[in-house]
C-alpha cells in the first residue's frame, strides 16, 4: 500500500515569494493534516480535514497560509508571502477516521521549506 | 510551558543500555498517548500507543500514570538502530480529538 505522497520534498525560496505543497493522503483515508515541524520541536499542527471541511484551522496563520482540499482526497498548503521564520518542515498526515483519538497518523515524508 | 515536555537530551548510552525517557502533559483533557520514532531528516513513526494498563512490545515497554500526567518508555537491551528521536504525543477529547499534541522530542544515541 502507498504511504502519504508529498511534493515537492525540499524547497529553497527568497523571503515574500509565494510557495505550495502539496500532499495525498493513504487511499481511503478520511481525515488529512498539515503539521509543521520546526527544527529541534515535535510536530505542530496547522490543519485538520475532515473530507473537504476544515474543521481545525484554529493555529493556521491566515494572513499568509491556506490550505484547500477541494475533492476531499489531496490536498495543498500555500504561504504568501514567506517570511523567514517560515522555514520549516511540513509534515502532512492522514488517518481512516475510525476512532479518531486513538487511530494512528501516517505521516508523509515532509517538505523542506528553507527561506533566504 | 509547553502543554507536553520531554526529558532533554541528547542520551548517549552504550549497547545493551536500559534507557528510560519520560513525559509529562499539562491538560487533564488529554484522553490518548502515543511513542512516535523519528529518524534523522525522516518522518515521524508510531512506535507505540500508550494505555492505561501499561503496555509491551518486545524490548519496549510503555507506562501512564494519569494521576501524575506522565507517560514514560523503556528501552531494554539497546542496540545501534535504536538512535533516533523519541517523541511523545497526546490527543485530546472532543472536538479537537485527533489532534496529535507533541512534545519537543528526546535524542538517543546508541554506541557500540
Amino acid at each position: 500500500e502507498a504511504g502519504v505522497v508529498q511534493s515537492p520534498r525540499y524547497k529553497i525560496i527568497e523571503k515574500k515569494q509565494p510557495v505550495a505543497f502539496w500532499c495525498n493522503p493513504i487511499s481511503g483515508h478520511n481525515t488529512l493534516y498539515w503539521y509543521r515541524q520546526n527544527l529541534g520541536q515535535g510536530p505542530e499542527l496547522l490543519i485538520r480535514y475532515e473530507n473537504e471541511e476544515a474543521v481545525d484551522d484554529s493555529q493556521l496563520p491566515k494572513d499568509r497560509f491556506s490550505a484547500e482540499r477541494l475533492k476531499g482526497v489531496d490536498s495543498t498548503l500555500k504561504i504568501q508571502p514567506a517570511e523567514l521564520g517560515d522555514s520549516a518542515v511540513y509534515l502532512c498526515a492522514s488517518s481512516p477516521h475510525v476512532d479518531l483519538e486513538m487511530e494512528t497518523q501516517y505521516f508523509g515524508p515532509g517538505t523542506r521549506l528553507l527561506v533566504l | 510551558r509547553k502543554e507536553v515536555e520531554q526529558d532533554p537530551g541528547p542520551f548517549n548510552v552504550p549497547e545493551g543500555a536500559t534507557v528510560a525517557f519520560n513525559c509529562t502533559y499539562s491538560n487533564s483533557a488529554s484522553q490518548s498517548f502515543f511513542w512516535y520514532r523519528q529518524d534523522c531528516r525522516k518522518e515521524p513513526k508510531l512506535l507505540m500507543s500508550v494505555y492505561s494498563s501499561g503496555n509491551e512490545d518486545g524490548r519496549f515497554t510503555a507506562q501512564l500514570n494519569r494521576a501524575s500526567q506522565y507517560i514514560s518508555l523503556l528501552i531494554r537491551d539497546s542496540k545501534l538502530s535504536d538512535s533516533a528521536t523519541y517523541l511523545c504525543a497526546v490527543t485530546r477529547r472532543g472536538n479537537q480529538g485527533g489532534k496529535l499534541i507533541f512534545g519537543q522530542g528526546t535524542e538517543l544515541s546508541v554506541k557500540p
